[in-house]
């Protein structure tokens, strides 16, 4: 079963406006998540994270919100750039003594000059 | 800090052989996690290592293993190739806090 879903496999949207990328989970032991952006080929790069003790978490551009009753997190970039094109993946990871993370699918960010 | 390294880039094999992968961790982070990317599947955990050894493995077949040195640095090795096994695998690295991994840029294998 997919405990971590994106249910959007792609998204459109102008630049500088708001890109909304949206993320479920259906583990409640989930205690941090994670945001990558990819692009073909290449390896993963880390964007930014957020523990379960907080509901929200920015770093420049990009902010994550954590919905615990939810299960649902959410990154914003605001505002979006051309170069911002690429796939997006959440991640979650339980702590237990291992990272394992567990990814969605993925939504594949274009943003349109 | 050079980030994780992963070599070769780029391998084809074909069907019955096998494949060792190789990964230098960011230095000091001790923590090894492995990746498979596939089309269908996306980005699936295949196994960790933590100071030599492994602490968590995922669902795949023993045709899958890993080991890690002492300089954290580690290997994956596929045995018996099957055209399935063609992806994109990815390493990467953490510190103990933040529980955040670093990937490398991964190794492209296909096996024909």
């Amino acid at each position: 079963d997919q405990q971590v879903k994106q249910n959007s496999p792609s998204l459109s949207v102008q630049e500088g406006r708001i890109s909304i990328l949206n993320c479920d989970y259906t583990n409640s032991m989930f205690d941090y998540f994670l945001w990558y952006k990819k692009y073909p080929a290449e390896g993963p790069t880390f964007l930014i994270s957020i523990s379960s003790i907080k509901d929200k978490n920015e770093d420049g551009r990009f902010t994550v919100f954590l919905n615990k009753s939810a299960k649902h997190l959410s990154l914003h970039i605001v505002p979006s750039q051309p170069g911002d094109s690429a796939v997006y993946f959440c991640a979650a990871s339980v702590w237990g003594g291992s990272e394992k993370l567990v990814f969605g699918k993925g939504t594949k960010l274009t943003v349109n000059p | 800090k050079a980030g994780v390294t992963q070599t070769p880039r780029y391998l084809i094999k074909t069907r019955g052989q096998q494949v060792t992968l190789s990964c230098s961790p960011i230095s000091g982070h001790r923590s090894v996690s492995w990746y498979q990317q596939t089309p269908g599947q996306g980005l699936q955990f295949l196994f960790e290592y933590f100071s030599e050894t492994q602490r968590n493995k995922g669902n795949f077949p023993g045709r899958f293993s890993g080991r890690q040195f002492s300089n954290s640095r580690s290997e994956m090795n596929v045995s018996t190739l099957e055209l399935g096994d063609s992806a994109l695998y990815l390493c990467a690295s953490s510190p103990p806090q933040p529980r955040t991994q670093f990937f490398g840029p991964g190794t492209r294998l296909t096996v024909l």
